[in-house]
């Protein structure tokens, strides 16, 4: 199973809005609406953001949000804050029923 | 609050096994959950490793399924890694997650465990 592909940066300035996007295939992305995005600070375990496309659980800013269209998800944050700097991961179920991660999308808030 | 914490060697010579243990606090493993392992090698990102449900079924990634091992032990509320046959290139920090049964949803990781493969 080939990572989803996922832009390797992204940069915005406090306040502004960013969206990431995640590119899988009709097997993965496209088929199911069982996609996560996952944010990690640097030497931190990864933290769910979103989940299921577009569902955020509670604690959760509602500045992230999530939306799917065909093979691409997307992760939009709004409003961005110098504490949303951090490596975005999406993922995804698959037809083999496994999951398969995106490379990764350095958020850099300038 | 659930917790999980990895435990193992930090240290695997080439071509032996690496086990690491995740032991699960705040429930039981035995619930609907699937208990899954991720790695992710330095710098770069994540990958799934495999994952097990509290029934016992397993579903590794076809990428290493002929290395890899997963297993519960519901009366010690523990499960398990066992990759053989190691690389330099399965140095990583491995986790340990916690996946909602029907949900894209993994809600509780682990810290993390750096295990390097090196003689």
């Amino acid at each position: 199973q080939s990572a989803l592909t996922q832009p390797a940066s992204v940069s915005a300035s406090p306040g502004q809005s960013i969206t990431i996007s995640c590119t899988g295939t009709s097997s993965d992305v496209g088929g199911y609406n069982f996609v996560s995005w996952y944010q990690q600070h640097p030497g931190k375990a990864p933290k769910v953001m979103i989940y299921d496309v577009s569902n955020r659980p509670s604690g959760v800013s509602h500045r992230f949000s999530g939306s799917k269209s065909g093979n691409t998800a997307s992760l939009t944050i709004s409003g961005l804050q110098t504490e949303d700097e951090a490596e975005y991961y999406c993922t995804s179920y698959t037809t083999t029923k496994t999951w398969v991660f995106g490379g990764g999308t350095k958020l850099t808030v300038l | 609050q659930v917790q999980l914490q990895e435990s193992g060697p930090g240290l695997v010579k080439p071509s032996g096994t690496l086990s690491l243990t995740c032991a699960v606090s705040g429930g039981p493993i035995s619930s609907t959950y699937w208990w899954s392992w991720v790695r992710q090698p330095p710098g770069t990102g994540l990958e799934w490793i495999g994952q097990i449900h509290h029934s016992g079924d397993t579903i590794y990634n076809p990428s290493l399924k002929s290395r890899v091992t997963i297993s519960a032990d519901k009366s010690k509320n523990l499960f398990s890694l066992n990759l053989n046959s190691v690389t330099a290139a399965d140095t990583a920090v491995y986790y340990c997650a916690r996946r909602v049964e029907g949900r894209s949803l993994f809600d509780f990781w682990g810290q993390g465990i750096l295990v390097t493969v090196s003689s």
